[in-house]
């Protein structure tokens, strides 16, 4: 089983500053066709998951583009350039090579 | 609008038997896989497994082979999860997402919370 490693655990960030947080895997996730088999995804208070970042750096549909991801083999970034009240929550990599693991999550609040 | 709609929450006795269901619109239900996904109270997220709308073949994690089972109705656009016997260790939300090649659990459902308490 690929694990998933995130660190930190808790981010405290004052509005407008920069966050990043920080995803390892166990084992590369970069597939034989040369994309990285990695998502990033925001759990907001009382919602389910929604999807922020594919295949390592692809914004979704529909977020901002303040957040973006960097990295490739084990090493893998979550960046958001300002942060806003709505980004609270707790953020989850993913790895999609074998089968699927998260990472334990990141809780993000406002200082 | 592509949506996946959960069945509500469920309350149930150690030992009773449940199936939860997951029903697609607004795409082509079996385009995708419908996986499901375990969050138990105040932790992470773990796969569960997955299953596939055209043939209802199935892939599951180790940690939950045996213990439940996934079927699909395409008649209906409806995945379903089910235990023969839980425990109150199944206690949790339950979310379906589905995914494609390149295209991992884009959407989700809304979560079906599972209490086991005697």
């Amino acid at each position: 089983e690929i694990v998933m490693t995130q660190s930190p655990l808790s981010l405290p960030v004052s509005p407008g500053e920069p966050a990043s947080i920080s995803c390892r895997s166990s084992q590369s996730l970069l597939h034989s066709h040369g994309y990285n088999c990695l998502n990033w995804y925001l759990q907001k208070p009382g919602q389910s998951p929604q999807l922020l970042i594919s295949l390592g750096s692809n914004r979704a549909s529909g977020v901002p583009d303040r957040f973006s991801g960097s990295g490739s083999g084990t090493d893998f970034t979550l960046k958001i350039s300002r942060v806003e009240a709505e980004d609270v929550g707790t953020y989850y990599c993913m790895q999609a090579l074998q089968s699927y693991t998260f990472g334990q999550g990141t809780k993000l609040e406002i200082k | 609008e592509v949506q996946l709609v959960q069945s509500g929450a469920e309350v149930k006795k150690p030992g009773e038997s449940l199936r939860i269901s997951c029903e697609g619109s607004g795409y082509s239900f079996t385009t995708y896989w419908i996986n499901w996904v375990r969050q138990m109270p105040g932790r992470g997220l773990e796969w569960m497994g997955r299953v596939d709308p055209r043939d209802s073949n199935s892939n599951y994690n180790p940690s939950f082979q045996g213990h439940v089972t996934m079927s699909v109705d395409k008649s209906i656009s409806t995945a379903y999860l089910q235990w023969n016997s839980l425990k109150a260790s199944d206690s949790g939300m339950y979310y379906c997402a589905r995914s494609i090649s390149l295209v991992d659990f884009d959407f989700w459902g809304q979560g079906t919370l599972v209490t086991v308490s005697s």
